[in-house]
Order: structure tokens, then sequence, then C-alpha cells
């Protein structure tokens, strides 16, 4: 059974300060993980991508992979109450497999 | 990015009728594309993947009679769920992921299906 796992919050956080969302996931065989935002009723949105370990940074966004022990995180600077929404970590296995989401995480930005 | 267009976008309908949600790749053609449900605090559930011109893969739990899959062309899925029930009520996500590529999955705007 391949699992990924999210600790669901809320996780509250003053504007302008770091937010970090943790992720892990059981299948060693995942080779692509990515972070998805979804504001309620609405369809989950893409934040990042990464396939290899180490750190990739995109505006304020940084995602973190360590397949070692199988563990993603999602790192928000400067955030802000525009940023309150439940974050999703999704894997796959390969190209054309489907995700497999985390239950979420709800971040909520205090202005 | 590629554009995946769901409809409709909320429907509610009468407990025992059927409902069809149709899911489009509008700029790609996607020959596998993915069916999830949400429902309320919730993450995203595979009910199964729809292959173009074969038979969908359901997941463990789903039943393969009740919600008809058919994927007709590279371009459209579509979804049935038939004979609804109020249990039935849910966020209806489809998607679909560039083929060949390790890329993200492109999803359309879901289907908020009440069933009274």
């Amino acid at each position: 059974q391949k699992e990924v796992e999210q600790n669901s919050g809320p996780l509250s956080v003053p504007e302008g300060a770091i937010a970090s969302l943790n992720c892990t996931y059981s299948d060693r065989g995942s080779q692509s993980f990515f972070w998805y935002r979804q504001y309620s009723g609405k369809s989950p949105e893409l934040i990042m991508f990464i396939y290899s370990n180490g750190d990739k940074e995109d505006g304020r966004f940084t995602a973190q992979l360590n397949k070692a022990s199988q563990y993603v995180s999602l790192l928000i600077r400067d955030s802000q109450p525009s940023d309150s929404a439940t974050y999703l970590c999704a894997v796959a296995t390969s190209g054309n497999t489907p995700l497999v989401f985390g239950k979420g995480t709800r971040l909520s930005v205090i202005a | 990015g590629a554009v995946v267009s769901q409809h409709p976008s909320w429907v509610i309908c009468k407990s025992g009728t059927s409902v069809k949600i149709e899911c489009r790749s509008l700029d790609f053609q996607a020959t596998t594309m993915f069916w999830y449900r949400q429902f309320p605090k919730q993450s995203l559930m595979l009910m199964a993947t729809s292959n173009e011109g074969s038979k969908a893969t359901y997941e463990q739990g789903v039943e393969k009679d009740k919600f008809l899959i058919n994927h007709a062309s590279l371009t459209l899925s579509t979804l049935t769920v038939t004979s609804a029930h109020p249990e039935d009520s849910s966020f209806y996500i489809c998607s679909a992921r560039l083929t060949g590529r390790d890329t993200e999955a492109f999803f359309g705007q879901g289907t908020r299906l009440t069933v009274v």
C-alpha cells in the first residue's frame, strides 16, 4: 500500500514568517514529488515539483527532497494571508502513473 | 501548462438518477486520465485510471458498475455515476499527465455532485 503522510494541521504562522510543511512517503520506488495548493471547493494547483535530492527554489517556495529518509518538505518564506490553504503532497513512481496524495496540511497565515 | 477542462462544475441530482461528468484535455492528447474523489476535509482518493480505447482500471473498493468510465478519444474521458445516492455526494476531479514525461498532473476544475 503506497502511503503519503502529512501532518493535518492546522499550521498557523504570522504574516511574514516561514511556513514549513512536511511529508513522508512509503514507496521507495517513488520518483516524482509534487506540492499542490488547494483552496476550499477548488481543484489543486501545482506549486512545485522535485525529482532529485536536495533543494529546489522558486520564488518564495523551496522544496526539499531526501530520498534516503523518504521525506519531502516545502518552505514558504514571507508567508502571506493569501497563502492560507491546504497543501497537498503527492508522489508518483513513473511518468504516466497516478499521483498518490497525502491528506494535506491546512495552513493559516495570520495577518 | 496543459489545460484540462471538466464539466459540469456542479450538479444536483435526485437519488436514483445518473450523472455524467466530462473531462477534456484541450491542448494535448491524453491516453490516460485519472479520476479522483474528494470528501470534505479529506484528500484526493484515486478512483480509477481511464485508458483510451480500453477498459478503465478501478481501485480497490470502487464499484465499476456504478462508476462507468468511457475514454473514447484521446481528449475525452467521461465518468457516469449511475443510480446515484446521497453517499455519492462528493467532489470529483479528473486529471491527466503528459504521456512519457515525468510531469505534474493537470487537473480539471472539479465537479461538485450533490445527490438529494
